[in-house]
C-alpha cells in the first residue's frame, strides 16, 4: 500500500452543487498533486500543492480549488457541478516536486447526474 | 498535436512474448520521465524511472530518447499478471513549478 488514502471512495452529486475531496498524504511528504481521470484517458493534472501552498496548475478551470494543511492532508473543491466533471479523482504524494516518485491514493469515483 | 501520446493497444500478446510500448512527447524541454501501470480500477503504481542512459528492472527496460523525443518501455518473457494499462507520464517546467502530463496509456492483455 502506498500510505495515501482518499475518501470517500464514490459520490452522487447532482449539476450545480459544489463537491469536497480528501485526500491524506504519506507523512512526510510535502507536495500533492491532484489528478482527474476519465474514464479511458489517463490522469488530467489539476494542481499541486507544496507546503500548503499552489505551485502548479494545469488547464483546470477556477471552480477547481484546492487546499493543503500542515498534517499532511488535502482538499480539491469543485463548485458548480458539470456532467462532464463525472471522473476517478486521484492525489498523489511525494517528498519533493517534480522529479520525485508520486504515490497515488485509491481515488473517489464522483457521478455528477 | 498532443504533449504526450500513447498508442491505447490494446496489445494482445501470449505469455512469454516481449513486447513494447513507445510515448511520444512534444515539449524538448521536459525534465523527467517515468512509467507507471494501473490496473483496472486501481490506482497508477509507478514502474519505473527513465534515465537517459537507460534502465533496466528485471524483465522491464526503459529508455529515453531526447533527440526523437520518445520514451519507451519493453517487457521480456510476459506474464500473465503483466496484463494492464501502462502510462507514461512526462514532468516539464512551467512558471517555475515541474507539470506533469499523462499520456492515455497502452493496454496489455498477456493471454496463456
Amino acid at each position: 500500500e502506498t500510505g495515501v488514502t482518499q475518501s470517500p471512495t464514490h459520490l452522487i452529486k447532482t449539476r450545480g452543487q459544489q463537491v469536497t475531496l480528501r485526500c491524506s498524504s504519506q507523512s512526510g511528504h510535502n507536495t500533492v498533486s491532484w489528478y482527474q481521470q476519465a474514464l479511458g484517458q489517463g490522469p488530467q493534472f489539476i494542481f499541486q500543492y507544496y507546503r500548503e501552498e499552489e505551485n502548479g496548475r494545469g488547464n483546470f478551470p477556477p471552480r477547481f480549488s484546492g487546499l493543503q494543511f500542515p498534517n499532511y492532508s488535502s482538499e480539491l473543491n469543485v463548485n458548480a457541478l458539470e456532467l462532464d466533471d463525472s471522473a476517478l479523482y486521484l492525489c498523489a504524494s511525494s517528498l519533493v516536486e517534480g522529479t520525485d516518485t508520486q504515490y497515488f491514493g485509491p481515488g473517489t469515483r464522483l457521478t455528477v447526474l | 498535436r498532443k504533449e504526450v501520446e500513447q498508442d491505447p493497444g490494446p496489445f494482445n500478446v501470449p505469455e512469454g512474448a516481449t513486447v513494447a510500448f513507445n510515448c511520444t512527447y512534444s515539449n524538448s524541454a521536459s525534465q523527467s520521465f517515468f512509467w507507471y501501470r494501473q490496473d483496472c480500477r486501481k490506482e497508477p503504481k509507478l514502474l519505473m524511472s527513465v534515465y537517459s542512459s537507460g534502465n533496466e528492472d528485471g524483465r522491464f527496460t526503459a529508455q529515453l530518447n531526447r533527440a526523437s523525443q520518445y520514451i519507451s518501455l519493453l517487457i521480456r518473457d510476459s506474464k500473465l499478471s503483466d496484463s494492464a494499462t501502462y502510462l507514461c507520464v512526462v514532468n516539464s517546467v512551467s512558471g517555475g513549478s515541474y507539470i506533469p502530463t499523462f499520456g492515455r496509456g497502452t493496454s496489455l492483455i498477456v493471454h496463456p
